[in-house]
């Protein structure tokens, strides 16, 4: 089973280019997630949507850019890369019922490791 | 911000059962707890959730207290593969989102 797909899994951008980072699920789950972490820290959400067509900021969106025109693809843009978005970032998905507090677990990517130069 | 609180690190011996202590006391009747673990900045792998019973599986077990402020992750006999750092989570949200803290770094001692 595949879960959850990142790529790429490295990436070394120069300041102000832009790039997305692309996610996929196949266990069509309607919640998906992302987040960044910075070293010896832990996970902080930028974006989440709730399935296709709706998203919604995190923690810390700023900098960042996300759509979401199917169940299955998430990605994550950036469109002038900062120093400071040097970083890890996790793609998650789960099953939720709109609305209500859900008991599914978070099924996350391997990651993508960005560094900013 | 994160709802939980946890220990920085923790040692414990090989073979023997490492519990790790969690604080959510802001915690709401229907928000369940979750444990991940992560190993050298992989993803977050899944280790076991629960609302107000004690769970068990084949990784874990999980014990939270009855008024629900605090729990303990189990791991009932550790190996070297137990290294980790290990993510007590409260979701929360209209997107059931998860606000991690800083973990416990687990280290099992040969």
């Amino acid at each position: 089973n595949a879960g959850v797909t990142q790529t790429p899994k490295f990436r070394i951008l120069k300041i102000g280019q832009s790039m997305t980072l692309q996610c996929a699920q196949d266990m069509n789950h309607n919640y998906m997630y992302w987040y960044r972490q910075d070293p010896g820290m832990g996970l902080k959400l930028i974006y989440y949507s709730v399935g296709a067509g709706i998203t919604d900021k995190g923690e810390v969106p700023n900098g960042y850019n996300v759509s979401r025109s199917t169940t299955e693809d998430f990605p994550l843009r950036l469109e002038l890369a900062a120093p400071s978005q040097t970083s890890v970032y996790f793609c998650a998905s789960s099953y939720s019922v709109r609305g209500r507090y859900s008991n599914q677990p978070q099924h996350f990517g391997d990651g993508t490791r960005l560094s900013i130069l | 911000d994160a709802k939980t609180t946890q220990p920085t690190s923790m040692d414990c011996a090989e073979g023997r059962a490492a519990n790790l202590p969690c604080n959510h006391s802001t915690i709401s009747g229907n928000e369940y707890v979750y444990w991940y673990r992560q190993i050298h900045s992989q993803g977050p792998q899944y280790i076991i959730h629960g609302l107000k019973n004690n769970e068990t599986n084949e990784m874990a077990s999980l014990i939270i207290t009855e008024d629900r402020k605090s729990s303990t992750l189990i791991l009932p006999h550790a190996t070297l593969r137990d290294t980790a750092v290990y993510y007590c989570i409260v979701r929360v949200g209209a997107g059931n989102q998860f606000y991690f803290g800083t973990g416990t770094s687990l280290t099992v001692i040969p």
